[in-house]
């Protein structure tokens, strides 16, 4: 499989946890971001790394969440003392920037998501 | 930051039906994708369209950049089709995708 994969595919946790999610993009590409989803909205940004530099994170992600990316392969996002009001979908995509002929090409692919339950 | 507004955000259709779903936005783009979002969350890439007319079967999309809008049409509906359909754009200067709030369509045999 060639796309990008994230685990778990769903996480229940109490109040207070902390939650480490993984993103495995696709191997070529060096842009990784993080979203989140809550039901009925589309996703919200929340950061952004290009190889292994967190280039820039949204006001949405508060001092309990942090991301990394060691290496600029795989990426982890903990959120710590979860509250109920973390429950969402948690996605993940990549990018690649291709030049060609024609133009610049930014087409960003989505993983299937962390769906996160906190009770 | 650029808003984006998706209409209608629901839509019933019988099967076989054609639908036109809009997309508009509020400031120049680098990127325009749209999205089907399945009933298990799995983002679809649909088209990566920052401008032009691109066709994929019985779906097509047209985006006039200089209008700042974007249309996706749906030809001869099937229920598999059902799912949101979100329009994502990404504006000068940033580097995330901004979503809409998505058009939601359910197909009925």
């Amino acid at each position: 499989d060639t796309g990008v994969s994230q685990n778990p595919r769903h996480k229940i946790t109490k109040r207070g946890q902390n939650v480490t999610f993984r993103c495995d993009p696709i191997s070529e590409h060096n842009r990784l971001y993080w979203y989140r989803q809550t039901l009925g909205q589309g996703p919200e940004f929340l950061t952004y790394f290009q190889n292994e530099a967190q280039l820039e994170k949204s006001r949405l992600l508060s001092d309990r969440f942090s991301a990394e990316r060691p290496k600029g392969s795989f990426s982890t996002l903990e959120i710590q003392r979860t509250e109920q009001g973390d429950s969402a979908m948690y996605l993940c995509a990549s990018r690649a920037l291709i030049s060609t002929g024609t133009g610049t090409y930014n087409e960003q692919f989505f993983g299937p998501g962390t769906r996160l339950t906190v009770l | 930051g650029i808003q984006v507004e998706q209409s209608p955000p629901d839509l019933i259709l019988q099967e076989g039906a054609n639908s036109t779903l809009r997309c508009n936005f509020s400031d120049s783009v680098n990127n325009l994708q749209w999205f089907h979002q399945n009933p298990w969350g799995q983002l679809i890439n649909l088209f990566y369209i920052p401008s032009g007319t691109k066709q994929n079967g019985r779906l097509s999309a047209t985006t006039v950049a200089t209008e700042r809008y974007s249309l996706l049409y749906i030809s001869s509906s099937q229920t598999t089709d059902s799912g949101v359909y979100f329009c994502a754009v990404r504006g000068a200067g940033s580097y995330q995708l901004t979503f809409g709030k998505g058009t939601k369509l359910s197909v009925i045999p």
